[in-house]
């Protein structure tokens, strides 16, 4: 079933600008993460959180987590067209994921 | 870093026909899974594996079955194609429960 809810569904933004997206789900979970998706090919892992952590950092991507409001944010700093994609989160509440619809980023020069 | 595989990058089958999709991984993992994502819906979870031989259907199992005969290869199965499975169809690995996920590049498979 699908669990989480990307907001927004597109966000367009200019080179060097941040991006953040939204990421709501229903139930408990062991971890939340965030994918890549570049022009309708296979999912990239981006980053793992787990539901006793509150914020981690990978590079120019850093994503929160609130339990108590079911909710996480993906935040892209410094944003460059090589980021243009579609970014989706999953939730592990059954050591299988549930992933939501994603978020389309338009990154323009 | 770890591969999987995908057989065909694009595949058109006609109603009725039996398709077969494969997955190949190659770093041992336990898990396999098998995803079909359409517009608006994203990810919808079909079947998955947590060891050879063994299978767990997901929220959509129904017109499809799958196979695991050996660790690196997880096969979904359409017993008979239908126009409604016209689909992008994802495979994953991953190395244990609570585990980030490894794709393949997708199948997108049109039934006519």
């Amino acid at each position: 079933s699908q669990q989480g809810e990307e907001d927004p569904q597109a966000l367009s933004i200019q080179e060097g600008e941040n991006a953040t997206m939204n990421c709501s789900y229903k139930t408990s979970i062991n971890n939340l993460q965030w994918y890549r998706q570049n022009s309708g090919r296979g999912l990239v892992h981006l980053i793992l959180i787990r539901s006793n952590e509150r914020e981690k950092h990978s590079g120019r991507l850093r994503v929160t987590l609130d339990t108590s409001k079911k909710s996480s944010s993906l935040l892209i700093t410094a944003s460059r067209a090589a980021d243009t994609a579609s970014y989706f989160c999953a939730t592990d509440n059954d050591y299988k994921l549930s992933f939501g619809a994603g978020t389309t980023v338009t990154v323009r020069a | 870093d770890v591969k999987v595989t995908q057989s065909s990058r694009y595949l058109v089958k006609r109603t009725g026909e039996k398709v077969f999709l494969e997955c190949v991984q190659d770093m041992d993992h336990e898990n396999m899974f098998w995803y079909r994502q359409d517009p608006g819906l994203g990810l919808r979870l079909i079947y998955f594996s947590y060891d050879v031989k063994m299978k767990e259907k997901g929220d959509i199992p129904e017109g499809y079955s799958v196979s695991r005969e050996k660790k690196e290869r997880f096969s979904l199965i359409l017993e008979s194609a239908s126009t409604n499975q016209t689909s992008m169809y994802l495979c994953a690995s991953s190395l244990g429960s609570g585990d980030g996920y490894t794709f393949g590049s997708g199948t997108r498979l049109t039934v006519v």
